[in-house]
């Protein structure tokens, strides 16, 4: 079975900090690699796309890949209250994306 | 305005009963997804189409049926063999259309929030 694990949390963070959030997954042969940000009842929204290692950088969002590592993350500088959410990791396969369960961010003022 | 609609926004299913959820979209996608997301769990796929009058089932497919008469469309039926229903609903598009290339980007509806009484 192929995975996406993700600490679930919560991380607590104070405002203007950075936020980093980890991923690691199973299947060494993924090509695609995402970031959703889901508010409490709401449905998940696009952050961030990644498909090459390395780092890619969009505002205060960095997301970073490391395929030999099996690792993604995402790095939210100057955190704010309205980041507050959980985070979904996911992993392109096949014909579907993998998700993670989700990390929980919590950012006080 | 283009996007992902999806209703009713709340369901509420009796017992022995079937009911289906809607989801239209007008991306022009080729492929549409259902996820169902349990309180603090993530998103486990119940069906996906990657073209018209062509489905597959997900990880968690018993209970549930969809069809794909239309490229804009993805209606899933929540049956009454499926024994614990309550959840979130999520349904979700994505450009790639030939079976077998990597999964790119989903995009993501409302949802629908089932309950059974």
């Amino acid at each position: 079975q192929k995975e996406v694990e993700q600490n679930s949390g919560p991380l607590s963070v104070p405002e203007g900090a950075i936020a980093s959030l980890n991923c690691t997954y199973s299947d060494r042969v993924s090509q695609s690699f995402f970031w959703y940000r889901q508010y409490s009842g709401k449905s998940p929204e696009l952050i961030m796309s990644i498909y090459s290692n390395g780092d890619k950088e969009d505002g205060r969002f960095t997301a970073q890949l490391n395929k030999a590592s099996q690792y993604v993350s995402l790095l939210i500088r100057d955190s704010q209250p309205s980041d507050s959410a959980t985070y979904l990791c996911a992993v392109g396969g096949y014909n579907k994306l993998i998700f993670g369960a989700g990390t929980r961010l919590a950012v006080h003022p | 305005d283009g996007g992902i609609t999806q209703s009713p926004k709340y369901l509420f299913r009796k017992e022995g009963q079937n009911v289906t959820l809607s989801c239209e979209q007008n991306l022009n996608h080729d492929a549409m997804y259902w996820y169902r997301q349990d309180p603090g769990q993530g998103l486990r796929l119940i069906y996906y189409s990657q073209i018209v009058n062509d489905f597959q089932k997900g990880d968690i497919a018993e209970g549930y049926s969809v069809s794909r008469e239309k490229k804009e469309s993805f209606p899933l039926t929540v049956t009454s063999a499926q024994k614990n229903p309550t959840a979130f609903y999520l349904c979700a598009s994505s450009i790639q259309g030939a079976p077998g290339r990597w999964t790119d980007t989903q995009y993501f509806g409302p949802g629908t929030r089932l309950t059974v009484l």
